[in-house]
């Protein structure tokens, strides 16, 4: 099973909203990913998890703001958005970060009003 | 059908036609690359992978080739079928690197 779920599929928030993304896979990975993607483009990186520890943070702004409560799952809460940041955003998971292969989920759709 | 670096990212085949998709990477240090799929609407999807001591891996109905002395990647799609259709992504890291890079991706699209 190579799966990665993310919920919701959809999303569509006012500006001064608060909403959260969420991600969860039962491969037993210890890494963890979030990326951004605009149309036509490739994914880029925003954070990185490792063992439920923040690794990497991309240079995202603040009103990103990831979490990983456990193993087995990854949120990103949204505040206060921008209407360019209307993008596919994707989690992905992985063994480790020892340069294995990540498993993207199929990306919630943000639209930000 | 074949296309050219990263300046032609629209590849057109006919169905049943082999395609082969090209990668310039930029790593010298790379040493593990990835091959994923993304239809419209989805998330990427993993095809096949390979290590930078192995210069070709195959897989059902593919291929990747490694050329590391002019740092160059290639996915061969063989006969092609509708449902190959979807933008192409290579991806590049270096083991320990924590990140991976993506090319900029390309479309193939299937002519019935």
């Amino acid at each position: 099973d190579t799966e990665v779920t993310q919920t919701p599929k959809h999303l569509v928030m006012g500006m001064t909203n608060k909403k959260s993304l969420k991600c969860e896979q039962h491969m037993g990975h210890r890494a963890m990913y979030w990326y951004k993607q605009k149309a036509k483009k490739p994914p880029e990186l925003m954070f990185v998890y490792s063992y439920e520890k923040l690794s990497i943070n991309e240079s995202v702004p603040s009103r990103f703001s990831p979490e990983c409560p456990n193993s087995s799952l990854l949120n990103l809460h949204l505040h206060a958005l921008q209407p360019e940041d209307s993008a596919l955003y994707l989690c992905a998971s992985s063994q480790d970060l020892a340069g294995e292969t990540q498993y993207f989920g199929p990306g919630t759709r943000l639209l930000v009003l | 059908g074949e296309n050219v670096g990263l300046h032609l990212p629209t590849l057109s085949v006919q169905e049943g036609d082999n395609s082969i998709i090209n990668c310039a990477y930029s790593n010298s240090a790379s040493d593990y690359f990835i091959w994923y799929k993304q239809e419209s609407g989805k998330g990427p999807q993993f095809i096949i992978d390979i290590r930078s001591n192995m210069d070709k891996r195959q897989g059902q109905r593919v291929t990747v080739l490694l050329n590391k002395t002019v740092k160059h990647l290639s996915l061969q799609i063989a006969a092609t079928q509708p449902g190959d259709s979807a933008v192409y992504f290579c991806a590049e890291t270096v083991q320990g690197a924590q990140k991976l890079v993506f090319g900029q991706g390309t479309r193939l699209t299937i002519n019935p």
